[in-house]
């Protein structure tokens, strides 16, 4: 079967930097998508990725390893906005997104 | 109006009752979806429409039934449902359906059913 692994929930400090982990067995790859969502509010895109490596973005950077199924998003300079639910997703042979559970990440100042 | 929208927001129903729920895209996308959304389960992909064509139905119960008159409208109606349906309801669109075409979504209903 298919699955997306995120860990449920992370604690970081304000101003510090956070890496949300993302490992995944599909049946083929055509990318892979982070997304934000507050609680209450809509998903919003973060990154694209479909190559290896690292992609930046602001304070936030996606990493991806085809051959290791795995990916990450690197967080720096955490705001006390950041805290969400950051959910991962892959795209696969068919172009269905799958869907991971979604970490939710909670900035303490 | 802009991005995707979704009415009405919150919904509580009855299990006999009947209901719509409906999305708009301002976007200009091809491609809409719905998704059902439980506490701490992954985003479940319902129904797929692409160029108002339905493409994708992922063995969802017949009492969720969805329509697209065009590319930018889409329903999901409702009917008999049961209580373990309750969840938030998301619409999404994007420009295709291959990959890198990120999805737009809208903030979803969040339907309630006693």
């Amino acid at each position: 079967g298919q699955n997306i692994d995120q860990p449920t929930e992370m604690t970081a400090t304000e101003g510090a930097i956070v890496q949300i982990n993302c490992t995944y067995q599909t049946s083929g790859f055509n990318g892979l998508f982070w997304y934000q969502q507050h609680a209450g509010e809509a998903p919003t895109f973060l990154s694209y990725n479909v190559l290896d490596g690292l992609e930046e973005k602001g304070r936030f950077s996606s990493f991806l390893s085809r051959s290791k199924g795995y990916s990450y998003l690197l967080l720096k300079e955490l705001q006390m906005k950041d805290s969400a639910s950051y959910l991962c997703a892959v795209m696969d042979s068919n172009y269905q997104l799958i869907w991971g559970a979604g970490t939710k990440l909670i900035i303490k100042p | 109006e802009t991005g995707v929208t979704q009415t009405p927001r919150h919904l509580v129903m009855g299990m006999t009752n009947k209901k719509s729920l409906k999305c708009e895209q301002h976007l200009g996308h091809n491609a809409m979806y719905w998704y059902k959304q439980s506490a701490k389960k992954p985003l479940e992909l319902m129904f797929v429409y692409n160029f108002k064509e339905q493409t994708e139905n992922n063995s969802v119960p017949s009492r969720f039934s969805p329509e697209c008159p065009n590319s930018s409208h889409l329903f999901l109606h409702l009917h008999t449902l049961q209580p373990e349906d309750s969840a938030l309801y998301l619409c999404a669109s994007s420009q295709g359906t291959s990959g890198g075409n990120e999805q737009f979504f809208g903030p979803g209903t969040r339907l309630t059913v006693l």
